[in-house]
This record gives C-alpha cells, structure tokens and sequence, in this order.
C-alpha cells in the first residue's frame, strides 16, 4: 500500500529560528514529491521535487529530496509569524492518478 | 480568474439527510478530485475523475458519490449523511493526467453531521 508519512506531526519555535520537517514515503514507480502550505483555508503549492529536480529553494524555504532514502526535507530559516501552518507532503501513484498525502506537520512559530 | 469554488462553505446536516457538495473551476483542467480532511490524517481522496464522464474511487469513497458530466463540473454527493462524514471537504483540480504537477484548490466545505 502506497504511504507517505510526516514528522513532526507537530512543532512550535521561536521567530527566527531554523526548522526542518520530514517526509518519507513508499510507493510504486515514483515520479514527483510536492510540498503545500495550508494556513487557514486551501493548501497552497509549494515545490515539486523529482529524479531531476532533487533540490528547490524559494527565499528562506528550501527542499530537497533523497531518492535513496525515500524522502524528503523541507527547511525553513529565520521563521516568521507568518510561516505557522500545516506544512502537507504528498506523493502521486497508481500512473499519477491518485496523490496520497502525509498526516501534515502543524508547525506555530511563537513571536 | 475565479481557479476552484466551492460550495457551501459551512453546512450542517442531520444524520440520514442527503446533499450536494458544489465544485467548479474554471481553468479548463481534465483532473478533478474530492478529499476529506481530518485532524490528524492529513488530506485522504474520496472520488476522482480525469475528465468529462470518468470517475473513480479513491481511498474512502463508502458513502459518497460523483458524477462528472462537465469539464467544469464535479459535485461531491452524501447519498445519507453520517457523523462520521463530518470532516473538511476540498476539491481540487489540475493538469490532464497530471495530478503530479500543482493541484489547484477550493477553500473548503466545513460539513458537521449531527
């Protein structure tokens, strides 16, 4: 059965620090791992990591994606108010029909 | 650019009783999907359809039903609602085919079954 799992499933730091959430999975045939961001609403996209893009960064949000080990890491540095959300991991199977998703990582930054 | 609506945003039912949960998008895309979203479990896929007339089940697709008789169009429907049905609802839609590019999605049905 196709799985992806997060970790933490929750988190709660400072303003300004660095954090790293985690996101393993197992499935057949794997093609891409995306990240979201849900705050109070929709999630909304993030990064798409595949076998040739390994590595994304978008301002103080970076991923990066470890085939062998079959997951991925999303840090964020110098963390804002603002970042504090459910912070969801996905991953497409069956041919890319179906995108099964990880529990989430709430994640409250304290000012 | 309205992207994904849904309909109603908030909606209580009593158990037994049957409804529609409205969803449209205006990007021409084929994949069109419902999830349920409960504390703790992440977003889990109920229905799925990868263009007009296709549907399929997803991962919790008891007691739930959809029909997809447009591009647009993908409405969600509880044939006899449950408290176990309570949950948030989104839609979402994205690429023919290609749900591993970004999935685009509405802002929720909060449903309570009581």
């Amino acid at each position: 059965e196709d799985k992806v799992v997060q970790s933490p499933l929750s988190l709660v730091v400072h303003e300004g620090d660095t954090v790293t959430l985690n996101c393993s999975y197992e499935v057949t045939n794997f093609r891409s791992l995306l990240w979201y961001k849900q705050e109070k609403k929709a999630p909304t996209f993030l990064f798409m990591l595949t076998s040739s893009g390994i590595e994304k960064k978008s301002g103080r949000l970076s991923s990066i994606l470890d085939k062998k080990e079959l997951s991925s890491i999303l840090n964020i540095t110098a963390t804002q108010t603002g970042d504090s959300a459910i912070y969801l991991c996905a991953v497409p199977t069956q041919g890319a029909q179906k995108l099964v998703f990880g529990q989430g990582t709430r994640l409250t930054i304290n000012p | 650019n309205a992207g994904v609506t849904q309909t109603p945003k908030f909606q209580v039912l009593k158990t037994g009783q049957s409804m529609t949960l409205q969803c449209a998008q205006d990007m021409n895309h084929e994949y069109m999907s419902w999830y349920r979203q409960d504390p703790g479990m992440g977003l889990r896929l109920i229905h799925y359809s990868v263009g007009a007339g296709i549907t399929d089940q997803g991962e919790v697709p008891n007691g739930y039903n959809v029909s997809r008789s447009t591009t647009e169009d993908f409405p969600l429907r509880l044939l006899s609602a449950a408290p176990s049905q309570t949950s948030v609802y989104f839609c979402a839609s994205s690429l023919t085919g290609a749900p591993w590019t970004e999935a685009f999605f509405g802002q929720g049905t909060r449903l309570t079954v009581v």
